[in-house]
């Protein structure tokens, strides 16, 4: 069963850095589209970032040049670095696989990112 | 950026009477490889979201054939058959068709 385990959230000033984590399991990270996914309180989900199978990745409009995805594939871990956050990036980040039908088909539990000062 | 169009964005319903949702994309959905990549979400309170529908009529590993999608090009419909208790939720359409992946605004299901 795909499972995703997301970490690393909680509280930080606007301007600051966060590094998100993603624990995936009964699935390799090299075999699939992993994304990262938002949603403000009260909003629809908004699409973040996707890294590809070979590695690279793309980043929605909103985020690009402040986020960057990567993966450590020994961990079968896909990180999200966070820098420069902005109030407005205050959301519930979920770890999203692609296994090919929906586009964003198994989804992890979600890790509260707040930006405040 | 592709934007989608639910309607209603509330829907009061009577336990075990049908329920449907709509959803129009501002581009049509069709991908260049011949797939439609629209799909439909629930997420219960405090859960994250879950697919249900995926391709416009696909249903998902698990979902229960109640769950119903139809449509193409720019227009979908969900439908259930008939509304269970554990539907209460809101119900996201989503294309995957180009990035960025973008979502309808939502519409919640609650029972009258």
């Amino acid at each position: 069963d795909v499972h995703l385990v997301e970490s690393g959230g909680g509280l930080a000033q606007p301007g600051g850095s966060l590094r998100l984590s993603c624990a995936a399991s009964g699935f390799s990270i090299t075999d699939n589209y992993m994304n990262w996914a938002r949603q403000a309180p009260g909003k629809r989900p908004e699409w973040v970032s996707v890294l590809y199978s070979g590695g690279g990745a793309s980043h929605a409009e909103s985020v690009e040049g402040r986020f960057t995805s990567s993966r450590d594939t020994s961990k079968n871990t896909v990180y999200l670095q966070m820098d420069s956050l902005r109030v407005e990036d205050t959301a519930v980040y979920y770890c999203v696989q692609n296994s090919g039908w929906s586009g964003l088909d198994y989804w992890g539990q979600g890790i509260l990112v707040t930006v405040s000062s | 950026e592709i934007v989608m169009t639910q309607t209603p964005l509330s829907s009061p319903v009577t336990l075990g009477q049908p329920a449907s949702i709509s959803c129009r994309s501002s581009h049509s959905l069709v991908h260049s490889n011949g797939n439609t990549y629209l799909s439909w979400l629930q997420q219960r309170p405090g859960l994250p979201p879950r697919v249900l529908i995926y391709h416009v009529s696909k249903r998902f590993s698990g979902v229960p054939d109640r769950f119903s999608g139809s449509g193409a090009g720019t227009d979908f419909t969900l439908k259930i058959s008939r509304v269970e208790a554990e539907d209460v939720g809101l119900y996201y359409c989503m294309q995957a068709t180009q990035f960025p992946y973008t979502f309808g605004q939502g519409t919640n299901l609650e029972i009258k």
